[in-house]
């Protein structure tokens, strides 16, 4: 089955730094992958996706790229703020039964953010 | 806006009693999941649902059953607690999920003494 890796475990960035996020996926059949971001003691909520007919996307300071053939994606995150300090988890999507698909995640990036 | 409502945020129960955690979706989903949630494993997948009475083993299914009676729940039981079934445990639904996502729930912080 689908199989995803991500790194590092921990990040820890000056305010106003890049945070980048690296993931790696196991099953070329996977094509959708999703970031989710966990606050402490929240749940984790999507913050950005992409698919694979796409290479890269944008959505104000954070951005990820795809690349199908070495089957990596990374998540960035330019000009950090302390709202960033979270879990962050990477995920893929294998197509499964009917309309389902199940997401696999990574084991999760703790990113903090230093004044 | 979706909402993933899971009936309890914190659960203490005994070795060997049957648990059940409910958990609600107000948005006509039709897939459901239970994810696991442990520190340094990240989210695991239990069971998921694409249709009422329809069931799927995830990656970690033993130890637990699921029921779907009807759309809008998605029940997780635990048959026989057991102590290493201590964990944060994580409800989710989407539309279709290659195209939107999940939308999770609180969650529900289980411990089993």
């Amino acid at each position: 089955g689908e199989n995803v890796e991500q790194h590092p475990s921990t990040l820890s960035v000056q305010e106003g730094d890049s945070a980048v996020i690296k993931c790696t996926y196991s099953d070329s059949a996977s094509n959708y992958f999703p970031w989710y971001k966990q606050e402490l003691g929240k749940r984790p909520q999507l913050i950005i996706d992409i698919r694979s007919n796409v290479g890269e996307k944008k959505d104000q300071r954070i951005a990820v790229t795809l690349n199908k053939t070495a089957k990596h994606f990374s998540l960035h995150i330019t000009e950090t703020q302390p709202e960033d300090s979270a879990v962050y988890f990477c995920a893929a999507t294998l197509p499964g039964y009917s309309s389902a698909s199940k997401i696999i995640f990574g084991s999760g990036t703790r990113l903090s953010i230093r004044p | 806006d979706v909402k993933v409502t899971q009936s309890s945020r914190y659960l203490v129960k005994r070795t060997g009693e049957k648990v059940f955690l409910e958990c609600v979706q107000d948005m006509d989903h039709e897939n459901m999941f239970w994810y696991r949630q442990d520190p340094g494993l990240g989210l695991r997948l239990i069971y998921f649902s694409y249709d009422v009475k329809m069931k799927e083993k995830g990656d970690i299914p033993e130890g637990y059953s699921v029921s779907r009676e009807k759309k809008e729940r998605f029940s997780l039981i635990l048959e026989s607690a057991s102590t290493n079934q201590t964990s944060m445990y994580l409800c989710a639904s989407s539309f279709r999920t290659g195209v939107d996502g999940y939308t999770f729930g609180s969650g529900t912080r289980l411990t089993v003494v």
